[in-house]
């Protein structure tokens, strides 16, 4: 059975890093098309950054140059590293996995979600 | 970026009725487009994708339809666990973007 884990949420002041996880079990994060989807309180959802199998990284402009994609294929572990937090960032961050192995841009896959909160 | 803007923002409907949500994006993308239901408190799940193919699993109430600019999700007959949000998605392009939602209240 898939399923995706994030961890790593918590109360950050403004200006304060973060790093969330997101454990995988059943498929190979290395063998798939892994995401990171945000939704600040009662709004929509904000695509925000992925990776490819291959290693191919991209982000939203509104994180480019702050958040940083990484993942651990020993651990099978997906990783949002994010640094210089503002307001704006408050919100519940989701792992996703691809339907398809390749890419697809379809996420079939979710995590719980993580909380984030950025306030002093 | 390609803008998605579905209409209505919200509705009302009674069990049973037929529902239709309308996604149109900023510029051509094809037939690469996602729906998706999220129920209050819970994550995002994945009802079409490729405009029309229904995700396996999904109830076959649910059918997508569109290419270009202009898509449709319907709801056939709306049961109690269809009350959600429905969110579409373009992946023709990065960014990704999704539509600002569509809230299904219960008439």
């Amino acid at each position: 059975e898939v399923q995706l884990v994030e961890s790593g949420g918590g109360l950050i002041q403004p200006g304060g890093s973060l790093t969330l996880s997101c454990a995988a079990s059943g498929f190979s994060v290395s063998n798939n098309c892994m995401t990171w989807v945000r939704q600040a309180p009662g709004k929509g959802l904000e695509w925000i950054s992925v990776i490819y199998s291959g290693g191919l990284i991209n982000y939203a402009d509104s994180v480019k140059g702050r958040f940083s994609i990484s993942r651990d294929d020993s651990k099978n572990t997906l990783y949002l590293q994010m640094n210089s937090l503002r307001a704006e960032d408050t919100a519940v961050y989701y792992c996703t996995r691809d339907l398809f192995t390749g890419s697809s841009g379809w996420y079939v896959y979710w995590g719980q979600g993580a909380l984030v909160t950025v306030s002093s | 970026d390609i803008q998605m803007t579905q209409s209505p923002s919200s509705l009302s409907a009674s069990v049973g009725d037929r529902v239709t949500i309308t996604c149109r994006a900023s510029q051509g993308i094809s037939s690469a487009l996602a729906w998706y239901r999220q129920k209050p408190g819970k994550a995002p799940e994945l009802l079409i994708y490729d405009a029309s193919n229904l995700q396996s699993g999904v109830p076959s109430r649910f059918s997508g339809s569109g290419s270009g600019t202009d898509f449709t999700l319907t709801i056939s007959s709306v049961q109690p666990e269809d009350f959600a949000t429905y969110y579409c998605q373009q992946a023709h392009s990065f960014p990704i973007t999704f539509g600002q939602g569509t809230r299904l209240d219960i008439k």
